[in-house]
């Protein structure tokens, strides 16, 4: 298996612009997380998809920020429109969500950078 | 909120000798406790985890030990390599998908 699929690898933009993010969780998981990593903050859970649907955003930092999962392969996290402080690398991980499988597996990261 | 305090946040050691890095977790129904190493620039990643009904795992060189009384846990990792130098994350599970991370411990192996 691949791993979890991240693109693109490097983003820069310009404040304002708006920028999405793209992810492919390794086949056959049905969890799907989406983290922002800064030095200030660690990681933070942005949203959490089960089943492509999403349970948990409570860690989506306001309605600039969206995410979908249209299907079991494939999601999105868009910033609309992007600021300065969104500047952060941005991980998806997959799991399995079973009883007695936790592990959840992390993308390679989108390194966001907005001017 | 739930919480994990991880310390310390960094450590120096001489290659050869031991680390350790200790994790402190505030939900007591917390039942699973993984441990992720992150290089410089690339991505997290699994290196040992345990369930609350263990008390220690061992892996090679690195081994986790849980106290669920006292609510904390440990990574210990003998004889130190460069290649063991990163940073660490802890993390415990407070609900049956998500994960409290540590704020990270940069671990340096001098030669």
């Amino acid at each position: 298996d691949a791993g979890v699929i991240q693109s693109p690898r490097h983003e820069v933009t310009e404040m304002g612009q708006e920028v999405t993010l793209r992810c492919k969780p390794i086949s056959g998981h049905n969890s799907l997380f989406w983290y922002r990593q800064t030095m200030m903050r660690g990681l933070e859970l942005l949203i959490y998809f089960n089943n492509n649907v999403p349970i948990d955003d409570s860690g989506m930092p306001e309605d600039r920020f969206s995410a979908k999962m249209p299907n079991a392969s494939f999601s999105t996290l868009k910033i609309q429109p992007s600021e300065p402080r969104d500047s952060a690398v941005y991980f998806c991980a997959s799991s399995l969500f079973e009883a007695s499988t936790d592990t959840q597996y992390f993308g390679p990261g989108t390194r966001l950078t907005v001017l | 909120g739930e919480n994990v305090e991880q310390h310390p946040s960094t450590l120096s050691v001489q290659e050869g000798d031991s680390a350790v890095i200790k994790c402190t977790y505030s939900d007591s129904a917390s039942n699973y406790f993984p441990w992720y190493k992150q290089e410089l620039g690339k991505r997290p990643q699994l290196i040992i985890d345990i369930r609350s009904n263990v008390g220690e795992k061992k892996d090679q060189r690195i081994a986790v030990t849980l106290n669920k009384t006292a609510k904390h846990f440990s990574l210990h990792i003998t004889e130190t390599q460069p290649e063991d130098s990163a940073v660490y994350f802890c993390a415990a599970k407070v609900s049956n998908y998500q994960l409290i991370w540590g704020a990270g411990t940069k671990l340096i192996i001098k030669p």
